[in-house]
């Protein structure tokens, strides 16, 4: 267990629908980074936050968005769904600034239909 | 343009073997790199990590080195045991800005260790 949490686990949703992915940090570490898991792409970074702030931002589609709230979770809102959204998202995190290692969530799997 | 390659896509080893599983990248930026296990159905698990100002890193059974010049790290899994059949991920970073850092992640090697 890696002390990063996320809800919901496993979600279905129809194209054009928006869905909300949730993650709870480890106990203390002020970053939190998003990563999407598809077939045919592998782990892509998404975005970073750190202490409520963008700090890095990936390959995210204009129709993603996050945030992080200041008790420190964090929301990846995914909207306009398309059928190739379907994927893992895993959110990790990690503490202070500088290099860390980062520590995954279990991942919520989205299925679009 | 994939700046993390793990060119084996599987590897199969007997138990209490070495396991070398390996890893180049392109960009010179990057200066901290780490491997990842993931089980299906889980997220990835840090397993180690080394800095580009090392050339090795050790912990337990698992060691890292880091070959800067030809761009190339392995990560070697000594004795090999049943429980280290996972798939393994290579991953680089450079740090930017404010301390942004992002993984740049390989396509994963599938370690199968054999009885």
């Amino acid at each position: 267990d890696s002390g990063v949490t996320q809800t919901p686990k496993h979600l279905i949703t129809a194209t054009g629908q928006r869905v909300t992915l949730r993650c709870s940090p480890r106990s203390g570490d002020l970053s939190v980074y998003w990563y999407q898991q598809s077939l045919d792409q592998g782990l892509q970074f998404l975005i970073q936050y750190y202490n409520g702030e963008e700090r890095a931002k990936g390959n995210i589609l204009e129709r993603f968005s996050a945030q992080q709230f200041p008790d420190l979770h964090s929301e990846l809102n995914l909207s306009s769904l398309e059928l190739g959204d379907s994927a893992l998202y895993f959110c990790a995190s990690s503490g202070g600034q500088g290099y860390n290692e980062q520590f995954f969530g279990p991942g919520t799997r989205l299925t679009v239909l | 343009d994939q700046q993390v390659k793990q060119n084996s896509p599987s590897l199969s080893v007997q138990e209490g073997r070495i396991s070398i599983l390996n890893c180049d990248y392109t960009n010179s930026m990057f200066d901290y790199f780490l491997w990842y296990k993931k089980y299906p159905a889980e997220g990835p698990t840090f397993l180690i990590s080394i800095s580009s100002i090392k050339d090795k890193n050790e912990d337990g059974r698992f060691t890292v080195f880091l070959n800067k010049s030809a761009k190339h790290l392995s990560l070697h899994i000594v004795p090999s045991q049943p429980g280290d059949s996972a798939v393994y991920f290579c991953a680089a970073s450079a740090m930017g800005i404010q301390g942004a850092q992002k993984l740049v992640f390989g396509q994963g090697t599938r370690l199968t260790i054999n009885p």
